[in-house]
């Protein structure tokens, strides 16, 4: 169980295009989903908590207009990079959590990441 | 800010020995998690370990256990019998107080020699 997955895993793009990466829990119902970026040899990166139906908060020094993160339902999330440039290059990773609480889940399970290459 | 310490960028290991990761951290909380998390040259994030600060006994999982010392905040995880699928980078996280995040160390590249 808690299988997350992300789609594309690889993406090439020009630059000023954007590029949306999907996330989705396959086996449970996601209320939280978390987008991290890794630079190469680097720690995973915090960009944006995501609640189900709410609006996305974005850790300090993310642009939010342009990483747009969407979570319409308990399985989806998407994060746009909107007019993509080389700098935005990296490896970004989802994780999803299903409900919090004493008793409840805190563990974040992880998708397998989507390599973006801005040209 | 919590701040996650590992302080051994590298170890290797010969296979079927035995290893230890180390981790310290910084929290003002009483109560909270950590985990460890690998991460293969897939990139996938695998989940190793978690630990629930409130238990005094050490988690296990077949053979990665972990050395939880609540008070010197220390949480080093423990693979036994070595295996060459074992040789990722590992890190060690601890779920922030108060807030649903974790909290990523530096992360520690493990090598497993046949």
């Amino acid at each position: 169980g808690a299988v997350v997955s992300q789609h594309p895993s690889r993406v090439i793009c020009k630059s000023g295009t954007s590029v949306k990466i999907e996330c989705r829990s396959l086996d449970f119902q996601a209320t939280t989903m978390f987008w991290y970026r890794q630079f190469p040899k680097q720690s995973l990166m915090l960009m944006a908590t995501s609640n189900e139906g709410s609006k996305a908060t974005y850790e300090q020094g993310v642009e939010k207009d342009k990483f747009l993160i969407n979570h319409a339902s308990l399985t989806l999330s998407t994060l746009t990079v909107t007019s993509a440039h080389p700098e935005d290059s990296s490896f970004y990773i989802c994780s999803a959590r299903g409900s919090p609480g004493r008793g409840g889940e805190v563990t974040q399970y992880f998708g397998p990441g989507t390599r973006l290459l801005v040209l | 800010a919590q701040t996650v310490t590992q302080s051994q960028p590298e170890m290797s290991v010969q296979e079927a020995e035995t290893v230890t990761l180390s981790c310290t951290y910084d929290t003002s909380e009483s109560d909270y998690y950590l985990f460890w998390y690998k991460q293969p040259p897939s990139r996938q994030m695998i989940l190793v370990i978690r630990q629930e600060a409130y238990k005094q006994q050490n988690a296990t999982e077949n053979r990665f256990s972990v050395n939880f010392q609540k008070a010197a905040k220390s949480f080093s995880l423990k693979i036994s019998d070595s295996q060459l699928g074992d040789a990722a980078m590992y890190f060690c996280a601890p779920l922030q107080g108060g807030s649903e995040k974790l909290v990523f160390g530096k992360g520690m590249k493990l090598t497993v020699n046949p």
